[in-house]
């Protein structure tokens, strides 16, 4: 069966340090991949996406980047953080034939 | 463009009670439709899906059936828990498309 796993669960990070969020999938291949962030109390708003490795569509200016160095792993960077970027980030997969994505439980990010 | 309106939560109820929660999209193509649920601190989880119009998609006691003419996959439950407590994503994915288009999420709290 496929999961999807990603890491750290919570992060503490000052303004302008770098940030590196990882997710991972496994049991598929090729899936497309997502990577979602959610502000306390509000909605999904997809960031990035990505459809093969080395593909990446960005949904949403700012001062985050993704990267899909592999088939199943896709990576959320950013070079300096700001306190807006505080939320939940969530990664999901969608795949194999199927019409829904499935999530991964999210990393907490707190910028102080 | 495609979108989804869902009712404006907070949702309060007992424990026993009838749930609805309204969901309506826009689509210019044949959407399928989901319902996904996010219990505190964690990831998104599919509920259910309904893949072409009448289709009822029913899981964990919820029920939803897609009603193209009324545009809308409404969330119901004859008798909510204490557990059911959570907040309610409907989704629409344009069949060939790439992304989810979700709703805003509905806050749903079963007191006991």
């Amino acid at each position: 069966s496929q999961t999807i796993h990603q890491w750290p669960a919570t992060l503490v990070q000052p303004v302008g340090s770098p940030l590196s969020l990882e997710c991972t999938v496994e049991g598929t291949s090729n899936p497309n991949l997502y990577w979602y962030r959610q502000a306390a109390g509000r909605g999904l708003q997809l960031l990035f996406y990505s459809v093969g490795i080395g593909q990446i569509s960005s949904e949403v200016p700012q001062n985050l980047s993704a990267s899909r160095p592999q088939d199943r792993q896709f990576i959320l960077s950013s070079k300096k953080l700001l306190l807006s970027d505080s939320g939940f980030y969530l990664c999901a997969w969608h795949g194999g034939g199927g019409y829904e994505q499935y999530f991964g439980p999210g990393t907490r990010l707190t910028v102080t | 463009g495609d979108s989804v309106t869902q009712m404006e939560g907070p949702v309060t109820l007992s424990e026993e009670a009838f749930l609805t929660i309204n969901c309506t999209y826009t689509a210019t193509g044949y959407p399928s439709l989901f319902w996904y649920v996010q219990y505190p601190g964690e990831g998104l989880q599919l509920l259910l899906k309904a893949t072409k119009a009448d289709d009822k998609g029913s899981n964990k006691g919820f029920e939803a059936t897609y009603r193209k003419e009324t545009t809308s996959f409404h969330l119901e439950k004859g008798s909510v828990q204490v557990s059911d407590s959570a907040v309610y994503f409907c989704a629409l994915l344009i069949q060939g498309a790439q992304k989810l288009v979700f709703g805003q999420g509905t806050r749903l709290t079963i007191n006991p």
